[in-house]
């Protein structure tokens, strides 16, 4: 059974870059049948789709946060992270990796990390 | 981009039915697949509907899904009612990006 963990830092100062990683169990990332995702939702709100990587490393991001967001893999380590560069306080949110489908169904989700972004 | 939007919340009482739309503010909601999660307090999104109206395997068939092209929205329905399904619900759909609904908040009377 395929599972998803999100692992980095809890706490993150303004300004500074947040870096997650996600760690596949159960299945390989460098299928050809999924892209990898990480989608975001701050305390009390929706969902939000940060940006999509694929094992080869093409990669597409939500254009509202293309140009802070950096997202990569590590095939060898089953492995794909998330930079955030320049957080803000309402970059705080529970941070959740998931496999998307080609038919753009994400499944399964990771548990999820929250990342507070205080000094 | 285009936006789904939810209504905010629905209640009913066990063993009726709900309904939630998600309308797609433009582009037509014919021409992508949507995705419907629900979480529940605390956990992370769950798949209870896929490509429209695909249930995975464990979903019970309660669940339905729909696409209507005349109001451009999908809609999840919830029938038999049970406390258990007391959750928020997404959709979702893609277009050049992934877009997530606003959100329903379900509440079982």
């Amino acid at each position: 059974q395929l599972q998803l963990q999100e692992s980095g830092p809890g706490l993150v100062k303004p300004s500074e870059t947040l870096s997650l990683t996600c760690t596949v169990s159960g299945g390989s990332i460098s299928s050809s049948s999924y892209y990898w995702g990480w989608i975001r939702q701050p305390p009390g709100k929706g969902l939000e789709w940060i940006g999509s990587i694929y094992y080869s490393g093409s990669t597409y991001y939500n254009p509202s946060l293309k140009s802070r967001v950096t997202i990569s893999v590590d095939t060898s380590k089953n492995q794909f992270s998330l930079k955030l560069s320049s957080v803000t306080a309402a970059d705080t949110a529970v941070y959740y990796c998931a496999r998307r489908t080609v038919t753009t169904w994400f499944d399964p989700w990771g548990q999820g990390t929250l990342v507070t972004v205080s000094s | 981009n285009f936006m789904l939007t939810q209504p905010h919340s629905v209640s009913e009482s066990p063993g009726k039915t709900v309904t939630i739309s998600c309308t797609r503010s433009s582009g037509s909601i014919a021409s992508n697949y949507v995705q419907w999660y629900q979480q529940r307090p605390g956990s992370s999104p769950t798949t209870v509907i896929y490509e429209d109206n695909q249930r995975p395997s464990g979903v019970p068939d309660r669940f339905s899904g729909s696409i209507d092209s005349s109001s451009n929205s999908a809609s999840l329905t919830i029938s038999g009612l049970k406390t258990e399904d007391e959750a928020d619900y997404y959709c979702q759909s893609y277009d050049s990006s992934n877009v997530f609904g606003t959100g329903t908040k379900v509440t079982v009377l």
